[in-house]
């Protein structure tokens, strides 16, 4: 089946240490982008890439990184300037064009210990 | 700036009733509207789009949504709902290349 897909699907991170969330998708699909989700604050934009080793910040990309190298894969590090990175977050994917819809893997949800 | 919002935090209704789901936006020029359907842990699903021609616009699960240019609102509706559909729901405007969501409204329909 083509999808999404996202993990670990939990993680936990220590004081000062940087982690990565994966995200691989098999839909073909040109552009990809992350989101964080807080309760009661809908989804906030991370990065999102439209083509293969490029990528723009969006509205909250302060402590984070990103990297496309290849088209499936479009992999998050929070690192340890991320003050505040206990959240869920969702990777989407779509096809290039402003009416096309985003399609979300099932996310990974972050805890500091 | 172009955005949605979404007047509901939570939304109850009984089984068989309609559902409407509130939102409205802001934007300059044609909008493109999108409305997604969130399960506990897991992903958005997507449920529907407006991109322009008939107001109502039909989607999955019986979902519909009426785009209305003068009061500038995108509301979802169920005729009769379900008790699976209580989820968590998002509108949303797509904004250059991104998709600015709602803060969401939790919908719970009671047996």
């Amino acid at each position: 089946d083509g999808g999404i897909t996202q993990s670990p699907k939990y993680l936990f991170r220590k004081e000062g240490q940087n982690v990565t969330l994966s995200c691989e998708q098999n839909l073909n699909h040109d552009a990809m982008y992350w989101y964080r989700q807080d309760p009661g604050q809908g989804l906030r934009l991370i990065y999102y890439s439209q083509i293969v080793n490029d990528f723009q910040k969006g509205d909250i990309a302060e402590g984070y990184s990103v990297s496309r190298e290849k088209k499936e894969s479009f992999p998050l590090t929070v690192t340890s300037a991320q003050k505040n990175p206990t959240a869920f977050y969702l990777c989407a994917s779509s096809i290039k064009g402003p009416n096309q819809p985003q399609h979300f893997g099932d996310g990974t949800r972050l805890s500091i210990l | 700036a172009q955005s949605v919002a979404q007047p509901e935090d939570q939304v109850n209704v009984a089984e068989g009733n309609p559902l409407t789901v509130k939102c409205t936006y802001s934007v300059s020029g044609n909008p493109y509207l999108f409305w997604y359907v969130q399960y506990p842990n897991r992903g958005l699903q997507f449920l529907l789009k407006y991109i322009t021609g008939d107001n109502l616009v039909k989607g999955s699960y019986g979902f519909e949504a009426e785009f209305n240019k003068s009061q500038t609102s995108f509301h979802l509706k169920k005729p009769s709902a379900l008790v699976s559909d209580s989820a968590l729901y998002f509108c949303a405007v797509r904004v250059d290349y991104k998709l600015s969501f709602g803060a969401g409204t939790t919908v719970t329909v009671r047996a």
